[in-house]
Formats: structure tokens, sequence, C-alpha cells
């Protein structure tokens, strides 16, 4: 079945360091990856999206480039700021199905100044 | 817009009690989404409604879990005889359209349930 597997937390930067939370999945088809984010007290909101292979999904600075074969979703961000603070998840959509997201377990980043 | 909203809150219940939890979607949404969030589980997918019918019912843990939808809109999460394995925050999402994989789900503030 599909799954989604990234990197385990908690990530723990300073202030404006490089950030990378690795994502790979497995999926029948052709899914719609997404980074969710989780900040403290509040629901989850999409963080970037995209849709199929090689596509650029962008937001606040954070990127993650759909990578078909090497099926990943890495997100990056140049310079982490102590707002970015929250848990990511990683999740696929299936193109076929009835768009249920399936998630990974969540890295949480923690940015002290 | 608003957004998502879920009620109640957060829920406290003792073990064989039933509780109901509520989701109001986004005005206009076809497709909605019922989550679980637990410790021991991460997220995990419950039930999907397009319109008032439920064609995937897959992730529902047991048939003490139901859930129904009306008029296409407000959707109620039932749970009978409570466990304790029940505590999770359920999160409920709602898109346009629940078909073609690219469609992004808004997510409401979620239930805190705690069975004692």
């Amino acid at each position: 079945g599909n799954s989604v597997t990234q990197m385990e937390g908690p990530v723990t930067l300073s202030e404006e360091a490089f950030l990378t939370i690795n994502c790979t999945y497995t999926a029948t088809g052709y899914p719609s990856l997404f980074w969710y984010v989780q900040y403290p007290g509040e629901g989850l909101q999409l963080l970037l999206k995209a849709t199929k292979a090689d596509d650029k999904g962008s937001n606040k600075g954070f990127e993650a480039t759909y990578r078909k074969e090497t099926t990943s979703f890495h997100l990056e961000k140049g310079s982490v700021q102590v707002s970015d603070s929250a848990v990511y998840f990683c999740a696929l959509s299936d193109s076929g199905g009835y768009n249920k997201l399936i998630f990974g377990a969540g890295t949480r980043l923690a940015v002290h100044p | 817009g608003a957004g998502v909203s879920q009620s109640p809150s957060n829920k406290v219940t003792e073990k064989g009690k039933d509780v109901e939890l509520r989701c109001d979607p986004i005005s206009g949404h076809t497709a909605l989404y019922w989550y679980r969030q637990s410790l021991g589980q991460g997220l995990e997918f419950l039930i999907y409604f397009q319109g008032n019918s439920a064609p995937d019912k897959s992730g529902l843990p047991s048939d003490r879990f139901s859930a129904e939808r009306t008029g296409g809109s407000v959707s109620t999460l039932t749970i009978q005889r409570t466990q304790q394995e029940d505590s999770a925050v359920y999160l409920c999402a709602s898109s346009r359209i629940g078909t073609g994989g690219v469609e992004t789900q808004y997510f409401g503030p979620g239930t805190r349930l705690l069975v004692l």
C-alpha cells in the first residue's frame, strides 16, 4: 500500500541555519505530494504541494521538489527562523482514489536564537 | 471566509460512554475527511464523504465508530462505548472536490478526546 517515510526528529537548529527534512514515499500510480505544518497550539495547514514529477512547491522560503526517480520530496529552507519551529508532516494523495492523505510520522523542528 | 470548525474543542469522557464530534466544513466544499492524530499511530485517515455519501470508510478502526453527513455540509463522528485507546485528537478536513489528487485539504483545529 501507499506509505510515507520521513526523518525522525526532533531537529534542532540555530537561527539562519539550513534545513533539510527528508521524505520518501511508496505509491502506485502518480500521487500528489504535500508538506503540512502544525505550529504550536494551531491546526494543520498546507505549507506547499507538488502534483507531478519535477514540480517544485514553494512557500514562505520553503521548497520541495517532486523526484519520481528517487521517490522523494525533501523539504528545504535556506535560513530558518525561530518562528519556523513546528511539526512538519509529509503526505501523499492518491490521484486515482478519493484523495485521502497518507501522512508521515512528522518531524519536530526547534529553532533557537 | 470561515475555515473548518469543529466542536467541542476538548472532550473528556468515561470509558464505555458514547461521544459525538462535530465538523462544519468550508462552505461549498463537497469533500469531507476525518482523521485521527494519536501519539502511537500518528495521523490516520478514518473516513471520506463526497456529498452525503461515504465511499471510503476504510480507516474506521472498529464498528464502534460511525459517521454521517447531512445536507452536504455538517458531519458528525460518533464513537460508541469509548475505550481508552480512542483517546486522540480527531481532525476534520474539507476540500472543493474529492478526486483527482491535487486538491488542498483544509483542516479544522481538532477535537481532543480523552477517555478515562
